[in-house]
């Protein structure tokens, strides 16, 4: 199965500041998720990156707060910008290779904000 | 809409002793269904998946599902269980191609604790 390279692993920021996640894939991929997780808890989508255009967003998530970029089939961007401290979770990317096989993950990201 | 219950927030078994880890869900079509595991600061592992065919489904390390369609269930099992299954488990849900879109819809997760 295709790796995702994630990073950073882990980080800890000021407040109001933004953060930049990278997610790289050694192979094409035809959809990529960002996800949300709190330690011990369920994972939430954050939004769906297309490749080229803007990322589809679910309800709670904007584009202002979590701008996306796909400018093509292997890589992945996520920032989180203007953060405070509910904003301190795992971020975790997401790639779905053909329709019928299972999605696979990056390592995540652990953010503190403080 | 789609959906997953894991009613057990946490499951604690024996080592060599069988587990089950519990799933059940809902979804408008054909489900596909995965089974993943998340060990301490790290990334989901997948383990294995239902997809169509034979309703007892075999995976990584041992571990097996079977998918129950008149129950809506998918539990994940494993005859003798070992301290190294200590873990996060998560089960994900989405539509069949065509039916709907492609993201996954996850469990609250149930962990599950193996005792030496």
């Amino acid at each position: 199965s295709a790796v995702i390279s994630q990073k950073p692993s882990r980080d800890i920021c000021q407040r109001g500041t933004s953060l930049t996640i990278q997610c790289q894939v050694d192979s094409q991929v035809t959809m990529m998720f960002w996800y949300r997780q709190q330690p011990g808890q369920s994972l939430t989508l954050i939004a769906t990156a297309n490749q080229g255009s803007e990322a589809t967003y679910e309800s709670g998530f904007v584009i202002d707060k979590f701008p996306i970029s796909r400018p093509n089939l292997t890589f992945s961007t996520l920032t989180v910008s203007n953060m405070s401290p509910e904003d301190s979770s795992i971020y975790l990317c997401s790639g779905l290779g053909l329709p019928n096989t299972e999605a696979f993950f990056g390592q995540g990201t652990r953010l503190t904000v403080v | 809409a789609q959906s997953v219950a894991q009613p057990e927030d946490q499951v604690n078994v024996a080592e060599g002793n069988p587990l089950t880890v519990k799933c059940t869900y809902s979804v408008s079509g054909n489900p596909y269904l995965f089974w993943y595991v998340q060990y301490p600061n790290r990334g989901l592992q997948f383990l294995l998946k239902y997809i169509t065919g034979d309703n007892l489904v075999k995976g990584s390390y041992g571990f097996e599902a079977e998918f129950n369609k008149s129950q809506t269930s998918f539990h994940l099992k494993k005859p003798s269980a070992l301290v190294s299954d200590s873990a996060l488990y998560f089960c994900a849900v989405r539509d069949e191609p065509g039916a709907g879109s492609y993201q996954l819809t996850f469990g609250k997760g149930t962990k599950l604790s193996v005792i030496p």
